[in-house]
């Protein structure tokens, strides 16, 4: 079946610090790959996406590569802010499904 | 435009009781799925529902919850005699078509039931 595997949090960096948080996928045949963002007490919302492999999905100073080489999807963003702090989520959507599988969550706090 | 509704955002209950979770897609979208997040966990897939219909229902527990989207009014999640373990962040996200390859669905902010 579907699975995503995230890094465990939670992440502690200084503002201004380089961000990566991995995400490997096992599925099966050519699924979209998510990472979606929850700020403390909200919902999830959709930071960036890929739809086929070699794709890159950028959002607000976030980007993510699809790589189907070494079925990763990893997070980056060059300089973390304050506000960044949250939950960061990676999903998966199999191209012949309905529903998204996630991996654990990635709590990640920056301090100033 | 309104995002998708969930209401209401907090909800006590006591064991025995009934829960019921309501949600409201977004104008245009006729697709609605529940998804559960317990504490310190990544959300669970539930149920995919259409107006009317129930799609996929692979990840709801087979007592106790039951699910439907009626040709009028909001999506209910309904959790008859509530336990201890139904305590969690139930989010509700629509979308337009079936496939939200494209799309990404979009998430309500959730209803996090306590059961006490």
């Amino acid at each position: 079946g579907n699975s995503v595997t995230q890094m465990e949090g939670p992440v502690t960096l200084s503002e201004e610090a380089f961000l990566t948080i991995n995400c490997t996928y096992t599925a099966t045949g050519y699924p979209s790959l998510f990472w979606y963002v929850q700020y403390p007490g909200e919902g999830l919302q959709l930071l960036l996406k890929a739809t086929k492999a070699d794709d890159k999905g950028s959002n607000k100073g976030f980007e993510a590569t699809y790589r189907k080489e070494t079925t990763s999807f990893h997070l980056e963003k060059g300089s973390v802010q304050v506000s960044d702090s949250a939950v960061y989520f990676c999903a998966l959507l199999h191209n012949a499904g309905n529903m998204l599988t996630f991996g654990g969550g990635t709590r990640l706090m920056v301090k100033p | 435009n309104a995002g998708v509704m969930q209401n209401p955002r907090h909800l006590v209950r006591r064991r025995g009781q009934e829960a019921r979770l309501r949600c409201s897609p977004m104008k245009g979208h006729s697709h609605v799925y529940w998804y559960r997040q317990l504490p310190e966990e990544g959300l669970k897939f539930m149920v995919y529902l259409q107006k009317e219909n129930i799609i996929d229902e692979s990840g709801m527990p087979k007592e106790r919850f039951s699910a439907e989207f009626p040709k009028e009014g909001p999506s209910i999640l309904r959790i008859q005699q509530v336990v201890r373990g139904d305590s969690a962040a139930y989010f509700c996200a629509s979308s337009p078509v079936s496939l939200g390859a494209s799309y990404g669905y979009t998430f309500g902010s959730g209803t996090r039931l306590t059961v006490v």
